[in-house]
């Protein structure tokens, strides 16, 4: 297997812009996470899904920022419009899912590097 | 709310040595505790699973405990390589706040000079 993808692995972009990352899971998981990492905060979790279902998106900062996952094998992270706080390294995330919670852990992806200027 | 504390920061030893790294939480309420290694411009990957009901697991070099009464966990690495060299994360499971929610500290970055 080839692993959690994501794309882009870099993005600059302006204050103002869209942004959209996107994240391909390990096949045959059910759940999915969207992390952020920066210096000050560590590593933040934003939204995770089930099933393709939004469960917690406690963590997703302001209406700016929101996420989707249309089917089993894609999801996306949308920033609109990005502002340079937004700078972080954007991380997915997925696992087998529920059912068994002291056994399985999370298999992450290499990392979206976002610069907004 | 769970929180996760990791000390030292940073940390800087020969090669050869023997080092331990710490981990705190705040609640015991826990599934498991994970330790990390995430090198730079990279994604994490898992080292060692701790159940709630384990004390310890080991892999190769690596040994990591659980006192969940306490809220600590140690990460052992044992006769340290210049390979070794990452940053190392703690996270744990929450049983409260949703059953998939990890809790991340912030790292002790390692450095193992040859």
């Amino acid at each position: 297997d080839a692993g959690v993808i994501q794309s882009p692995r870099h993005e600059v972009t302006e204050m103002g812009q869209e942004v959209t990352l996107r994240c391909k899971p390990i096949s045959g998981h059910n759940s999915l996470f969207w992390y952020r990492q920066t210096m000050m905060r560590g590593l933040e979790l934003l939204i995770y899904f089930n099933n393709n279902v939004p469960i917690d998106d406690s963590g997703m900062p302001e209406d700016r920022f929101s996420a989707k996952m249309p089917n089993a094998s894609f999801s996306t992270l949308k920033i609109q419009p990005s502002e340079p706080r937004d700078s972080a390294v954007y991380f997915c995330a997925s696992s087998t899912g529920p059912g068994r919670g002291d056994q399985e852990t999370q298999y992450f992806g290499p990392g979206t590097r976002l610069l907004v200027l | 709310k769970q929180e996760v504390t990791q000390i030292p920061a940073a940390l800087s030893v020969p090669e050869g040595e023997n080092l331990v790294l710490n981990c705190s939480f705040t609640d015991s309420a826990i599934y498991n505790l994970q330790w990390f290694r995430q090198d730079p411009g990279k994604g994490l990957t898992s080292l060692l699973l701790i159940q709630s009901s384990q004390r310890e697991q080991t892999s190769g070099r690596l040994n990591a405990s659980l006192d969940k009464s306490s809220g600590r966990s140690t990460l052992y690495i044992a006769a340290s390589q210049p390979g070794d060299s990452a940053t190392y994360l703690c996270a744990v499971k929450s049983q409260r706040g949703g059953s998939e929610k990890l809790v991340f500290g912030k790292g002790t970055k390692l450095t193992v000079n040859p």
